[in-house]
């Protein structure tokens, strides 16, 4: 199976500041489509998880341009140009291009 | 408006069985693959099964293989999750998706004595 590590586990952010978040995973996720199907998604506490990017870039209808999907490969990063009140959750990465999918351990963001 | 809600969740004995549904509304659910994904208590997502838009192909989380069986109605517009030996460790909040872009609130299973 394909293991997604996440780093950090959890990070604390002061209002405003940027954010990064990455996710490695232990074998390509290119896929022989020509796609790369890697997903960042969102679970602010209490709710249901929200996918924000798609395919390592793709933000999703709705999700704020502070975010933004980077990567290849084996490596991937989340980042978050401006930290809001409402970024606080946790952000898992997730693998769809190899079955059994695969999700990320999590990073919890919080704010200082 | 889109939207997916899970129902038949509940406390069972290990060893029990448990069929959960989910009920799509707002979008041609015939025409997409879903998912079914659980969160243990205070945990991280866990995939659990996929089953394609025609029923031609199912996969599933080793985890859950042989115990568990997805199906679907596109006449209901409904997803099942058949969970059969359950155990302890089946114990988690079970959420269907569409491609991870819909997602419903959750049904809760409790396998416990």
């Amino acid at each position: 199976d394909v293991v997604m590590t996440q780093s950090p586990l959890s990070l604390s952010v002061t209002l405003g500041q940027p954010a990064s978040i990455s996710c490695r995973s232990s074998q390509s996720l290119a896929h022989s489509d020509g796609n790369t199907y890697f997903n960042w998604l969102q679970q602010r506490p209490g709710q249901s998880p929200r996918r924000l990017i798609y395919k390592v870039s793709n933000r999703e209808s709705g999700v704020p341009d502070r975010f933004s999907g980077s990567g290849s490969g084996t490596d991937f990063t989340l980042k978050i140009s401006r930290v809001e009140a409402e970024d606080v959750g946790v952000y898992y990465c997730m693998q769809g291009t190899h079955w059994p999918l695969t999700f990320g351990g999590g990073t919890k963001v919080e704010i200082k | 408006q889109v939207q997916l809600v899970e129902s038949g969740g509940g406390v069972v004995q290990p060893g029990g069985s448990l069929r959960l549904s989910c009920v799509a509304s707002g979008f041609t659910f015939s025409n997409y693959g879903m998912h079914w994904v659980r969160q243990a208590p205070g945990k991280g997502l866990e995939w659990v099964a996929f089953i394609r838009y025609d029923r031609s192909s199912e996969y599933y989380a080793d985890s859950v293989k042989g115990r568990f069986t997805i199906s679907r109605d596109n006449s209901k517009n409904t997803l099942y999750l058949q969970m059969t030996s359950l155990r302890a460790e089946d114990t988690a909040l079970y959420y269907c998706t569409m491609a991870f872009d819909i997602w419903g609130q959750g049904t809760m299973v409790t396998v416990s004595s």
